[in-house]
Order: structure tokens, then sequence, then C-alpha cells
């Protein structure tokens, strides 16, 4: 599988300060996914993230509080813009894991996450 | 929207056999079982997927029933470190979206 690196792993932030998380894969890959997951809860989709292309964002997620970025195919970043305490999350970057199966099939490979607290 | 139901919680033994039910009474013809882990404090981690057909592997085995409306997945010997909350997940297969929408799951805890 996929070794996923994070970037924080953790972090502290002021409200109204932005937080780039950048998301590191050992091999090349489509897509990209971010999710976010708030205290005691489950995960919830962000955006995806294509190489050469803008990301697509779920309902209730925009790009000017969340941008993303995609250089290349094993590098993302997600920016968390203007924090507010309602930001405080764990935020995952997932990838496929096609050694698992074929592209209509195959699961998610998820990092450890980088948690944010802002205060 | 999840498309699963599960119980909040559950518990077992260490060394028995933990028999995780899930619910997915409107899953389509072209949508896969997977299951995921996530134990405190890490990412999500893959257990085992499924269209149709029983699965095995290294960790689990997953169970799925005829009519596909329901599943369960078995971890055959279970142990501490199997405590963490389990999700079953459907996903279409059609087209590479492999989007995930995961639900509340289920909080395994294994007791010594």
């Amino acid at each position: 599988s996929a070794v996923i690196s994070q970037k924080p792993s953790r972090d502290i932030c002021q409200r109204g300060t932005s937080l780039t998380i950048q998301c590191q894969v050992d091999s090349q890959v489509t897509m990209m996914f971010w999710y976010r997951q708030q205290p005691g809860q489950s995960l919830t989709l962000i955006a995806t993230a294509n190489q050469g292309s803008e990301a697509t964002y779920e309902s209730g997620f925009v790009i000017d509080k969340f941008p993303i970025s995609r250089p290349n195919l094993t590098f993302s970043t997600l920016t968390v813009s203007n924090l507010s305490p309602e930001d405080s999350s764990i935020y995952l970057c997932s990838v496929e894991d096609l050694d698992r199966g074929t592209s209509y099939n195959s699961p998610l490979h998820f990092g450890n996450g980088t948690r944010l607290t802002v205060t | 929207d999840a498309k699963t139901t599960q119980p909040p919680s559950m518990d077992c033994a260490e060394g028995r056999a933990a028999n995780l039910p899930c619910n997915h009474s409107t899953i389509s013809g072209n949508e896969y079982v997977y299951w995921y882990r996530q134990i405190h404090s890490q990412g999500p981690q893959y257990i085992i997927h499924g269209l149709k057909n029983n699965e095995t592997n290294e960790m689990a085995s997953l169970i799925i029933t005829e009519d596909r409306k329901s599943s369960t997945l078995i971890l055959p010997h279970a142990t501490l470190r199997d405590t963490a909350v389990y999700y079953c997940i459907v996903k279409p297969s059609a087209g590479a979206n492999s989007k995930l929408t995961f639900g509340k799951g289920i909080t395994l805890s294994v007791r010594p």
C-alpha cells in the first residue's frame, strides 16, 4: 500500500489565521481525497483533488475556505483559511490503494491525519 | 448520507470471534461493501471489501447475504488491539469515483 505522510501531525493556531496541511505519497496516484473528522464524529469528505484540474468540493465546503493544490501526482496541500474554533478537527488525506483492486473498486488508504486546534 | 446502519456498539471477549453486523437494504447491484476500522488517534484502516461473494483475507472475513441487504464482518480471534470503531460503507463501482461516505460506525470493545 502507498505510504502517506501528512505534515504537520498536529498544530495549535489562533483564530483568524490559516493552516496549510501537506500530503505526500510515495507513489503516483490519480486522485487524492481530503476528509475532516470533527471531535467525536465520523469522517466527512471535503474535496477530491485531481492533478491538473480544480478540486471538486462536497456540499458545505467551498474553495475560499479550503483551497487545495495538487501540483503533481504525489503531493497535495489543503489550506484551512480564516480559522475559527469550529475548524478544530482532524484533517485526513487519502488515496486509492490500487494494490487491492482496480480503479473501480479499490479501497482508500489513509494517512494518520493532522490534528488542528484553534484557540 | 450513509446507506448503512450499524449498532452503535458491541463487545466481545479476547480470543473469541467478533461478528459485526451491517444492514444495507438499499444497496444497488453495482455497489461494493467495504469495511474500515479506526483505532484511536489513527487514520481509518481498510479491512476488506466484497460485491456478492464472501471474502476472506488475513484480517477478517466478510459474509454477504444472498440478497445483499446485509453483511457481517468476522474477526475470527479478537485481540485487545482490535478495539476500534468499525465502519461499514457501500460504494458504487461505476466510474473511477472512490468517494467513500462514512457513517457513525460501530464501536467494538474487546475485553480481556
